[in-house]
Protein backbone atom coordinates (compact mmCIF):
# COMPACT_ATOMS: atom_id res chain seq x y z
CA UNK A 1 0.00 0.00 0.00
CA UNK A 2 1.07 3.55 -0.31
CA UNK A 3 2.99 4.84 2.68
CA UNK A 4 4.40 8.16 3.53
CA UNK A 5 6.86 8.88 6.08
CA UNK A 6 8.15 11.91 7.92
CA UNK A 7 10.19 11.96 10.96
CA UNK A 8 7.95 11.89 13.88
CA UNK A 9 10.23 13.38 16.29
CA UNK A 10 10.61 17.08 16.29
CA UNK A 11 13.84 18.76 14.80
CA UNK A 12 15.52 21.55 16.71
CA UNK A 13 17.13 23.72 15.07
CA UNK A 14 19.20 27.12 16.09
CA UNK A 15 18.32 30.10 14.24
CA UNK A 16 19.63 31.58 11.32
CA UNK A 17 20.93 27.69 10.49
CA UNK A 18 19.44 25.58 7.73
CA UNK A 19 16.30 23.43 8.99
CA UNK A 20 15.78 20.11 6.22
CA UNK A 21 12.69 18.18 6.94
CA UNK A 22 12.39 14.57 4.90
CA UNK A 23 9.66 12.99 3.21
CA UNK A 24 10.14 9.64 1.82
CA UNK A 25 7.02 7.76 0.29
CA UNK A 26 6.67 4.35 -1.33
CA UNK A 27 4.54 3.14 -3.87
CA UNK A 28 3.89 5.83 -5.16
CA UNK A 29 4.81 7.29 -8.79
CA UNK A 30 3.61 11.02 -7.89
CA UNK A 31 3.23 13.43 -10.80
CA UNK A 32 3.91 15.91 -8.27
CA UNK A 33 4.52 16.55 -4.54
CA UNK A 34 3.50 19.49 -1.98
CA UNK A 35 4.31 20.74 1.29
CA UNK A 36 2.52 22.77 4.04
CA UNK A 37 2.66 24.31 6.70
CA UNK A 38 0.32 23.88 10.08
CA UNK A 39 0.40 26.20 13.00
CA UNK A 40 -1.62 24.31 16.35
CA UNK A 41 -4.98 24.20 16.22
CA UNK A 42 -5.21 26.00 12.96
CA UNK A 43 -5.57 24.16 9.21
CA UNK A 44 -2.66 23.21 7.07
CA UNK A 45 -1.38 26.47 4.81
CA UNK A 46 0.05 25.40 1.46
CA UNK A 47 3.56 26.50 0.67
CA UNK A 48 4.90 24.34 -2.03
CA UNK A 49 4.63 22.14 -5.30
CA UNK A 50 7.53 20.51 -7.42
CA UNK A 51 6.34 18.39 -10.55
CA UNK A 52 8.59 14.88 -10.62
CA UNK A 53 9.99 16.60 -13.73
CA UNK A 54 11.51 19.39 -11.41
CA UNK A 55 14.05 18.49 -9.37
CA UNK A 56 14.48 21.82 -7.05
CA UNK A 57 11.55 24.46 -6.42
CA UNK A 58 12.88 27.75 -4.38
CA UNK A 59 10.13 30.34 -2.62
CA UNK A 60 12.30 33.31 -1.05
CA UNK A 61 13.91 31.04 1.64
CA UNK A 62 12.44 27.65 1.36
CA UNK A 63 13.52 25.44 -1.07
CA UNK A 64 12.24 21.92 -2.06
CA UNK A 65 13.83 18.84 -4.05
CA UNK A 66 12.43 16.06 -5.64
CA UNK A 67 14.09 12.83 -6.26
CA UNK A 68 12.16 10.44 -7.88
CA UNK A 69 14.29 7.76 -7.82
CA UNK A 70 15.22 7.84 -4.12
CA UNK A 71 11.59 8.39 -3.61
CA UNK A 72 11.68 11.20 -1.30
CA UNK A 73 11.97 14.94 -1.12
CA UNK A 74 13.71 17.55 0.75
CA UNK A 75 12.53 20.71 2.23
CA UNK A 76 14.76 23.15 3.48
CA UNK A 77 14.09 26.24 5.15
CA UNK A 78 17.68 28.79 5.13
CA UNK A 79 18.22 31.65 7.74
CA UNK A 80 15.60 29.79 9.70
CA UNK A 81 13.79 32.08 12.37
CA UNK A 82 11.72 31.18 15.31
CA UNK A 83 8.75 32.50 13.59
CA UNK A 84 9.31 29.22 11.45
CA UNK A 85 8.40 27.18 14.26
CA UNK A 86 5.13 24.95 12.87
CA UNK A 87 4.52 21.35 11.87
CA UNK A 88 5.49 20.60 8.11
CA UNK A 89 3.18 18.50 6.39
CA UNK A 90 4.09 16.62 2.81
CA UNK A 91 1.08 15.46 0.64
CA UNK A 92 1.23 13.64 -2.39
CA UNK A 93 -1.71 12.52 -4.75
CA UNK A 94 -3.80 9.58 -3.58
CA UNK A 95 -6.51 9.06 -1.24
CA UNK A 96 -9.22 9.11 -4.24
CA UNK A 97 -9.31 10.72 -7.60
CA UNK A 98 -7.33 14.09 -7.65
CA UNK A 99 -7.54 14.15 -3.24
CA UNK A 100 -4.25 14.02 -1.54
CA UNK A 101 -2.94 11.81 1.12
CA UNK A 102 -0.83 13.54 3.96
CA UNK A 103 2.50 12.56 6.14
CA UNK A 104 2.05 12.72 9.78
CA UNK A 105 4.01 16.23 9.58
CA UNK A 106 7.37 17.25 11.49
CA UNK A 107 7.75 19.49 14.18
CA UNK A 108 10.15 21.98 13.53
CA UNK A 109 11.50 24.07 16.48
CA UNK A 110 13.50 27.13 15.80
CA UNK A 111 15.33 27.91 18.71
CA UNK A 112 16.65 31.57 19.53
CA UNK B 1 -12.92 38.10 5.63
CA UNK B 2 -11.57 34.16 5.27
CA UNK B 3 -11.85 32.23 2.17
CA UNK B 4 -13.10 28.71 4.06
CA UNK B 5 -14.91 29.39 6.89
CA UNK B 6 -15.91 26.51 9.65
CA UNK B 7 -19.05 26.20 12.12
CA UNK B 8 -19.09 25.87 14.69
CA UNK B 9 -15.32 26.39 15.90
CA UNK B 10 -16.01 23.78 19.23
CA UNK B 11 -18.60 21.66 19.56
CA UNK B 12 -18.58 19.22 22.59
CA UNK B 13 -22.00 16.53 22.54
CA UNK B 14 -22.82 13.68 23.62
CA UNK B 15 -22.71 9.25 22.12
CA UNK B 16 -25.75 9.21 20.18
CA UNK B 17 -26.59 13.27 19.25
CA UNK B 18 -26.22 13.61 15.26
CA UNK B 19 -24.22 16.71 14.78
CA UNK B 20 -23.50 18.81 11.61
CA UNK B 21 -20.61 20.59 10.61
CA UNK B 22 -20.51 23.79 8.01
CA UNK B 23 -18.44 24.71 5.26
CA UNK B 24 -18.08 27.94 3.47
CA UNK B 25 -15.98 29.22 1.15
CA UNK B 26 -15.70 32.59 -0.91
CA UNK B 27 -12.97 31.24 -3.32
CA UNK B 28 -15.29 29.54 -6.04
CA UNK B 29 -13.34 26.46 -5.84
CA UNK B 30 -15.72 23.62 -7.18
CA UNK B 31 -13.79 20.73 -4.77
CA UNK B 32 -14.81 20.75 -1.58
CA UNK B 33 -13.02 18.40 0.92
CA UNK B 34 -13.76 16.58 4.41
CA UNK B 35 -10.09 15.72 6.59
CA UNK B 36 -10.08 14.74 10.43
CA UNK B 37 -6.94 15.00 12.28
CA UNK B 38 -5.85 12.68 15.34
CA UNK B 39 -2.85 13.34 16.99
CA UNK B 40 0.02 10.49 15.43
CA UNK B 41 -2.57 9.63 12.41
CA UNK B 42 -2.47 13.02 10.65
CA UNK B 43 -5.09 14.21 8.44
CA UNK B 44 -7.73 12.04 6.94
CA UNK B 45 -10.21 12.12 4.22
CA UNK B 46 -13.09 11.63 4.83
CA UNK B 47 -15.55 12.17 1.51
CA UNK B 48 -14.58 14.93 -0.91
CA UNK B 49 -16.95 16.66 -3.47
CA UNK B 50 -15.59 17.32 -7.21
CA UNK B 51 -18.80 19.38 -7.97
CA UNK B 52 -22.91 19.89 -6.49
CA UNK B 53 -23.57 16.52 -7.96
CA UNK B 54 -20.75 14.72 -7.14
CA UNK B 55 -20.06 13.21 -3.42
CA UNK B 56 -17.20 10.15 -3.10
CA UNK B 57 -16.11 8.78 0.14
CA UNK B 58 -12.88 8.38 1.08
CA UNK B 59 -10.51 6.74 3.26
CA UNK B 60 -13.00 6.97 6.39
CA UNK B 61 -16.37 7.46 5.42
CA UNK B 62 -17.81 4.78 7.96
CA UNK B 63 -20.32 7.12 10.37
CA UNK B 64 -20.46 9.94 8.47
CA UNK B 65 -22.54 11.16 5.57
CA UNK B 66 -21.78 14.57 3.22
CA UNK B 67 -23.56 17.28 1.77
CA UNK B 68 -22.73 19.70 -0.98
CA UNK B 69 -26.06 22.21 -0.84
CA UNK B 70 -24.38 24.66 -3.34
CA UNK B 71 -21.13 25.17 -4.85
CA UNK B 72 -19.99 27.02 -2.09
CA UNK B 73 -21.26 25.14 0.98
CA UNK B 74 -20.25 21.80 1.75
CA UNK B 75 -21.82 20.23 5.30
CA UNK B 76 -20.26 16.79 7.36
CA UNK B 77 -23.05 15.35 9.17
CA UNK B 78 -22.62 12.69 12.46
CA UNK B 79 -26.09 10.81 12.48
CA UNK B 80 -24.70 8.85 15.75
CA UNK B 81 -21.84 11.10 17.49
CA UNK B 82 -19.52 7.99 19.53
CA UNK B 83 -16.53 9.16 21.45
CA UNK B 84 -13.64 7.80 18.81
CA UNK B 85 -14.76 10.53 16.49
CA UNK B 86 -13.44 13.24 18.84
CA UNK B 87 -10.86 15.04 16.85
CA UNK B 88 -10.30 18.11 14.46
CA UNK B 89 -12.15 18.51 11.26
CA UNK B 90 -11.07 20.40 8.70
CA UNK B 91 -12.99 21.48 5.35
CA UNK B 92 -10.60 22.24 2.26
CA UNK B 93 -11.40 23.53 -1.53
CA UNK B 94 -9.18 23.07 -4.24
CA UNK B 95 -9.85 24.34 -8.52
CA UNK B 96 -9.26 22.61 -10.92
CA UNK B 97 -10.56 24.75 -13.43
CA UNK B 98 -7.04 26.81 -13.39
CA UNK B 99 -4.62 26.14 -15.79
CA UNK B 100 -1.60 24.76 -13.82
CA UNK B 101 -4.05 23.30 -11.54
CA UNK B 102 -2.15 20.87 -9.35
CA UNK B 103 -4.87 20.29 -6.55
CA UNK B 104 -3.26 22.85 -4.02
CA UNK B 105 -6.11 22.54 -1.21
CA UNK B 106 -6.60 25.96 0.71
CA UNK B 107 -7.93 24.54 4.53
CA UNK B 108 -10.40 26.08 7.33
CA UNK B 109 -9.51 26.95 10.49
CA UNK B 110 -11.35 23.33 11.74
CA UNK B 111 -13.61 22.42 13.94
CA UNK B 112 -12.58 20.86 16.85
CA UNK B 113 -15.53 18.24 18.19
CA UNK B 114 -15.62 16.64 21.63
CA UNK B 115 -17.81 13.57 21.98
CA UNK B 116 -18.31 12.14 25.96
Amino acid sequence: SQKIEQNSEALNIQEGKTATLTCNYTNYSPAYLQWYRQDPGRGPVFLLLIRENEKEKRKERLKVTFDTTLKQSLFHITASQPADSATYLCALPGGGADGLTFGKGTHLIIQP
Amino acid sequence: DADVTQTPRNRITKTGKRIMLECSQTKGHDRMYWYRQDPGLGLRLIYYSFDVKDINKGEISDGYSVSRQAQAKFSLSLESAIPNQTALYFCATSDSTGTHSYNEQFFGPGTRLTVL
